[in-house]
């Protein structure tokens, strides 16, 4: 089955404790990227990735870090979490910029 | 930065009845698409148009494009309780998606 998966589904953790978010897509796509979702605020591009090696800023970069290493993977990394960074966040893949975005299930991440 | 904002922000109609929802954006595209996301749940795709296209259908959706007026329209006919979530446009940026900030339609039975 063509999907995109996220983990962990949720999160609490406390401010600076370094963190991980992964995303794996099973469909070959080249673009993946990561969104967070805040009330009011809509979807808000973090970083996004055109393929293997390649990423760069979204909208609100400030405070992640991703990398690329292999096509399927695209983590998310907090290297020092902050409660402004308490959000949905949401990896998504495609086969280019120009075609549908598949979405993953989300993560609901709670810093204290 | 927003490139797609949609009106109303919520818009709550009977069960039946036609829901509309606009989409404006701020400069030219290749393509437009709308979402749709259950409450706390992942975005799924529902239809693209491309900058060339007027007009297109898929079930119950019909989305029309206006390059001219930079909008975009989704109409949902014969609305159903499952139709009830918040819908997105998403336009494309410089090398990126961007999205509005979402139309919440409530079904109501």
């Amino acid at each position: 089955e063509a999907q995109v998966t996220q983990n962990p589904r949720y999160l609490i953790t406390v401010t600076g404790k370094k963190l991980t978010v992964t995303c794996s897509q099973n469909m070959n796509h080249e673009y993946m990227s990561w969104y967070r979702q805040d009330p009011g605020l809509g979807l808000r591009q973090i970083y996004y990735s055109m393929n293997v090696e390649v990423t760069d800023k979204g909208d609100v970069p400030e405070g992640y870090k991703v990398s690329r290493k292999e096509k399927r993977n695209f983590p998310l990394i907090l290297e020092s979490p902050s409660p402004n960074q308490t959000s949905l966040y949401f990896c998504a893949s495609s086969l280019d910029l120009d075609y549908t975005q598949y979405f993953g299930p989300g993560t609901r991440l709670t810093v204290l | 930065s927003q490139q797609g904002e949609e009106d109303p922000q919520a818009l709550s109609i009977q069960e039946g009845e036609n829901a509309t929802m606009n989409c404006s954006y701020k400069t030219s595209i290749n393509n437009l698409q709308w979402y749709r996301q259950n409450s706390g749940r992942g975005l799924v795709h529902l239809i693209l148009i491309r900058s060339n296209e007027r007009e297109k259908h898929s079930g119950r959706l019909r989305v029309t494009l206006d390059t001219s007026k930079k909008s975009s329209s989704l109409l949902i006919t014969a609305s159903r309780a499952a139709d009830t979530a918040s819908y997105f446009c998403a336009t494309d940026g410089a090398q990126k998606l961007v999205f509005g900030q979402g139309t919440r339609l409530t079904i109501n039975p």
